[in-house]
Parts: C-alpha cells; sequence; structure tokens
C-alpha cells in the first residue's frame, strides 16, 4: 500500500500475556519510529529504528517492550506479560531519512486493550 | 515533566469563529511541527516552521514560530465543523537521530 500499515487495527487480550504489533512502513523509508498514546495524551516516543538497529530505545517504559526490525522494512512491536496499564494505541511511523528535515507519516494505530 | 506545553487542552467553538492555540517550551527547537489527528487515525502534518520568527499560512491557518523558537501558535480564521480534532504540535531538537517529542494536543470542536 501507499502508507504505513499496522495490524492489527485492535487487538484484546488478558493481562498477562503476550502481544505481537506489526508495523509494515512505506516502500524505502529508512527510519521507523514507534509511539504509543494513551487517551487524551499526544503521542509519546518508543523507539526509533535506522535500517535494522535500534538507534534510540530509550523511550521503552521497561524490559517487557522490545521491537525488533530485521530486514529494515517490517518492524514488530513486542510485549510480554501484558498490563492493564499497557492499554493504548501504538502509533507506528516512517521517513525517508532521519526525523530531522524529514516528514514523518503515521499509520492509524493498533489500539491495545488489556483486560 | 512535559518539554512542550499546549493549551487550551480543549476548545469548542461556534462555526466561523477565530481561534488560537499555543505550543510552548522551555527548549529550543531546530523546528516545530503541527499535526492534526482524527478519531481513529494517525496524525498528519500540517505544517514544518523552521526559521524563528516564520509565519507559513495553510489556507485558513497561520502558524508562527517564535523569535526565540521555543513555542508556536496555530490562528484558525472563520472555523470549520471540518476543523474538528486533536492538533499536535511536535518539536525536533535537531540532533539527527533526535525523535519528535509531542505535546498532548488541543482537542477542537467546531459546532455548526
Amino acid at each position: 500500500g501507499a502508507g504505513v500499515s499496522q495490524t492489527p487495527s485492535n487487538k484484546v487480550t488478558e493481562k498477562g500475556k503476550y502481544v505481537e504489533l506489526r508495523c509494515d512502513p512505506i516502500s524505502g523509508h529508512t527510519a521507523l519510529y514507534w509511539y504509543r498514546q494513551s487517551l487524551g495524551q499526544g503521542p509519546e516516543f518508543l523507539i526509533y529504528f535506522q535500517g535494522t538497529g535500534a538507534a534510540d530505545d530509550s523511550g521503552l517504559p521497561n524490559d517487557r517492550f522490545f521491537a525488533v526490525r530485521p530486514e529494515g522494512s517490517v518492524s514488530t512491536l513486542k510485549i510480554q506479560r501484558t498490563e492493564r496499564g499497557d492499554s493504548a494505541v501504538y502509533l507506528c511511523a516512517s521517513s525517508e531519512g532521519p526525523a530531522s528535515g524529514n516528514t514523518i507519516y503515521f499509520g492509524e494505530g493498533s489500539w491495545l486493550t488489556v483486560v | 515533566t512535559q518539554l512542550l506545553e499546549q493549551s487550551p487542552q480543549f476548545l469548542s467553538i461556534q462555526e466561523g469563529e477565530n481561534l488560537t492555540v499555543y505550543c510552548n517550551s522551555s527548549s529550543v527547537f531546530s523546528s516545530l511541527q503541527w499535526y492534526r489527528q482524527e478519531p481513529g487515525e494517525g496524525p498528519v502534518l500540517l505544517v514544518t516552521v523552521v526559521t524563528g520568527g516564520e509565519v507559513k499560512k495553510l489556507k485558513r491557518l497561520t502558524f508562527q514560530f517564535g523569535d526565540a523558537r521555543k513555542d508556536s501558535s496555530l490562528h484558525i480564521t472563520a472555523a470549520q465543523p471540518g476543523d474538528t480534532g486533536l492538533y499536535l504540535c511536535a518539536g525536533d531538537r535537531g540532533s539527527g537521530n533526535t525523535p519528535l517529542v509531542f505535546g498532548k494536543g488541543t482537542r477542537l470542536s467546531v459546532i455548526a
């Protein structure tokens, strides 16, 4: 597709379960970002990939959160032992290069609900 | 600590009115971006302001970057129901690999 694609669009999971969220960036975009947006808040940075490597993972809240981008395109955000506080919209975005000077395009997000 | 403070948090106005929303910080940014987000969708970039004092216009929307590059404002003239949405500002600290930092947003509702 032409835009950033995220799956699933909605996920309901039980507390303690493992969850994977997938992001397919715009073709050719080397930079990929994961943000988390809670109700009434702006997007909160989680992790940024430049190519296959995580250039900045300082926003990951704890070691239950992990993300990979093994081939420099699709990325997966993995959340272990989910907690109710993890409920949020997880936004993925991509850009041609680093954020400075490049337009960032967001996907529609994956809405995660932990019950 | 919120790096970017947006005000007001909520705004409900009648169609045809003018409004201004603000984005303030104690930090200097190399650029500030404004996004609009509708329910169920990701943020969409409206404009990027780069130079201190810069003013950019996008139809009925006017964006200004403060002289010191710490704050920005968005002014909407003759608001329409289609302007309803969450308006987010995001700062670029310009270190190359630094990700954008977002404010909490201003939720605008324009009533017909």
